[in-house]
């Protein structure tokens, strides 16, 4: 079983659709972040979260530490949110990322 | 901001042979920590620098070895090469605390 579980694997939307991918960790953590990669291997962070919740435009991140749960919501939904979306726990004193298996968003006209 | 930058962007190396790849930080970060991405599967940690020192290692064998430099840039060397070390190599600096992460855009390493 890995450390850091994502659901689902796969998702196809139509635009403006309300989006969801679950994140799952059994790791301690002090911190968690969802990632953003694009075909071709660029990988951005859209968040670092600790506790609560962040929101940056249509995104927003939440996370319950104790439940040892995240999720990553996409709001109004566009084609150009079409990506792999990772989360990945931040642990020990290396600062390591463990990181899930990723959620492949395709979002359709 | 100067971003992250890695280089080559893409190697071909012949099984046995030996591979360095390069990985410059965002300005400012003291944290480089470097990635192997094989096809289709998520990243795995292969260790850590901060300030010139590692910090912190994968489940990868010591023929994998890494430099930081004092202007914290940093270099991963692969000695030995394996055809399973065909991957995306990729490199993040960030502060120490893991927060203001930025991803390099990768090396492709195929190794035949």
């Amino acid at each position: 079983k890995n450390e850091v579980e994502q659901s689902p694997q796969n998702l196809t939307a139509q635009e403006g659709e309300f989006i969801t991918i679950n994140c799952s960790y059994s790791v301690g953590i002090s911190a968690l972040h969802w990632l953003q990669q694009h075909p071709g291997g660029g990988i951005v962070s859209l968040f670092m979260l600790s506790s609560g919740k962040k929101k940056h435009g249509r995104l927003i991140a939440t996370i319950n530490i104790q439940e040892k749960h995240s999720s990553l919501h996409i709001t109004a939904s566009h084609p150009r949110d079409s990506a792999v979306y990772i989360c990945a726990a931040l642990s020990g004193t290396a600062s390591k990322l463990t990181f899930g298996t990723g959620t492949r968003l395709q979002v359709t006209l | 901001e100067t971003g992250v930058t890695q280089s080559p962007t893409h190697l071909i190396k012949t099984r046995g042979q030996q591979v360095t790849l390069r990985c410059s930080s965002q300005s400012g970060h003291n944290t480089v920590s470097w990635y192997q991405q094989a096809l289709g599967q998520g990243p795995q940690f292969i260790f850590q620098y901060y300030r010139e020192e590692e910090n912190g290692r994968g489940n990868f064998p010591p023929r994998f070895s890494g430099l930081q430099f004092p202007n914290y840039s940093s270099e991963l060397n692969v000695n030995a090469l394996e055809l399973d070390d065909s991957a995306l190599y990729l490199c993040a600096s960030s502060f120490r605390d893991g927060q203001f992460l930025h991803f390099g855009n990768g090396t492709r390493l195929t190794v035949t």
